[in-house]
């Protein structure tokens, strides 16, 4: 059980909108912490998507972008694309366990 | 150009102990916290300590406290993560991933390692 709570699984067809719930608690998302993605393709390691709620790291397409609101955050994809079908994990900070990372249970995207 | 390269693949039988490495360049090794994060197959990703390679200091998660011990070489820029008492659940990928602080996330990270408990 993650502390983090994503959907296992969301689907969308090329050029579609989509996005990844992520619900955390008040001792993470709801306390103020931020939230970030990443993107694991098959066989790879996880590659940072957005940091810090909203950012984008270099070399990211603007296709993605994420939110926070409350105890929760979202991963948004628009313009979907076959290369985008990928596993996607949330991530934060808890503070009740002093010092931790916290997970989702990640979601699997497939493009149809 | 920071770069988080991890030792081979293991296979250990149940009880045994493993020890991975994670080598660290492009940056100065003693300034970011290290952090282990483990992948069983088909399963999600899981936090399991992280070391602070300026002063030692260690934190785990507490699922494997009492297994797990983190630690560095700083003339290396390498950490390491010990699992001791393996079974068959702990067989995963395991990964090192770099802190960024301050707000607590991972861009760079190792290639990961194979871990295989068999009797």
């Amino acid at each position: 059980q993650s502390v983090l709570t994503q959907p296992p699984s969301v689907s969308g067809a090329p050029g579609q909108r989509v996005t990844i719930s992520c619900t955390g608690s008040s001792s993470n998302i709801g306390a103020g912490y931020d939230v970030h993605w990443y993107q694991q393709l098959p066989g790879t390691a996880p590659k940072l998507l957005i940091y810090g709620n909203n950012n984008r790291p270099s070399g990211v397409p603007d296709r993605f972008s994420g939110s926070k609101s409350g105890t929760s955050a979202s991963l948004a994809i628009t313009g979907l694309q076959a290369e985008d079908e990928a596993d996607y994990y949330c991530q934060s900070y808890d503070s009740s366990l002093s010092g931790s990372r916290v997970f989702g249970g990640g979601t699997k995207l497939t493009v149809l | 150009q920071v770069h988080l390269v991890q030792s081979g693949a293991e296979v250990k039988k149940p009880g045994a102990s493993v020890k991975v490495s994670c080598k660290a360049s492009g940056y100065t090794f003693t300034t970011y916290r290290m952090h282990w994060v483990r992948q069983a197959p088909g399963q999600g990703l899981e936090w399991m300590g992280w070391l602070n390679t300026g002063n030692g200091n260690t934190k785990y998660s507490q699922k494997f406290q009492g297994r797990v011990s983190i630690s560095g070489d700083t003339s290396a820029s390498t950490a390491y993560l010990e699992l001791s008492s393996l079974r068959s659940e702990d067989t995963a990928l395991y990964y090192c991933a770099k802190d960024s602080p301050p707000t607590f996330y991972f861009k760079y990270w190792g290639q990961g390692t194979l871990v295989t408990v068999s009797s």
